[in-house]
């Protein structure tokens, strides 16, 4: 079945780690992002990239970093700068031509331990 | 001034009932529009886009006026499953295909 699929479902950090958030799509689509959502807020662009090994912040980067080395993946890592972490992460992708709906995995739940 | 607007609600719909509302946007450049569906700790599907000329899909009806910079939502025969989250999507009008969210608006059908 074509989709995004992304990982953990949930996740759990400890004070002053990294951790990576996964995000594959076979949907064959250029564009992938990344949003953070928190409770009764709407979703909030983090990073975004429109091709292959290239990539932009979006709103709320600080805290976060990405990389695009292949068309299906884009992860996204929480660093210990992001002293805010516990959120619902979902990850996005769309055909890049403007206009185009975006299509989102079931989303990575990150909390604080 | 947020650029997407919506009333968060809830809106207590009974079944079978039509319920409509609206969602307000600031940026003018804004060339596409999208309603998404959210159910709770979900994450957002994709209800339709929003033509100019106004688009059905079934119950539901979508409808945009670009001169008072205003999208809707109208949901006819409404069911128990229709409850949801509906988040007001709209494209940034700027190069590439970044959007931004409404805070979303909550219906809860009722028997």
């Amino acid at each position: 079945d074509g989709g995004i699929t992304q990982s953990p479902k949930y996740l759990f950090r400890k004070e002053g780690q990294n951790v990576t958030l996964s995000c594959e799509q076979n949907l064959n689509h250029d564009a992938m992002y990344w949003y953070r959502q928190d409770p009764g807020q709407g979703l909030r662009l983090i990073y975004y990239s429109q091709i292959v090994n290239d990539f932009q912040k979006g709103d709320i980067a600080e805290g976060y970093s990405v990389s695009r080395e292949k068309k299906e993946s884009f992860p996204l890592t929480v660093t210990s700068a992001q002293k805010n972490p516990t959120a619902f992460y979902l990850c996005a992708s769309s055909m890049d031509t403007r206009n185009q709906p975006q299509h989102f995995g079931d989303g990575t739940r990150l909390s604080i331990l | 001034r947020k650029e997407v607007e919506q009333d968060p609600g809830p809106f207590n719909v009974p079944e079978g009932a039509t319920v409509a509302f609206n969602c307000t946007y600031s940026n003018s450049a804004s060339q596409s529009f999208f309603w998404y569906r959210q159910d709770c700790r979900k994450e957002p599907k994709l209800l339709m886009s929003v033509y100019s000329s106004g688009n059905e899909d079934g119950r539901f009806t979508a409808q945009l006026n670009r001169a008072s910079q205003y999208i809707s939502l109208l949901i006819r025969d409404s069911k128990l499953s229709d409850s949801a989250t509906y988040l007001c999507v709209v494209n940034r009008g700027a190069a590439g295909n970044k959007l931004t969210f409404g805070g979303g608006t909550r219906v809860l059908v009722k028997p």
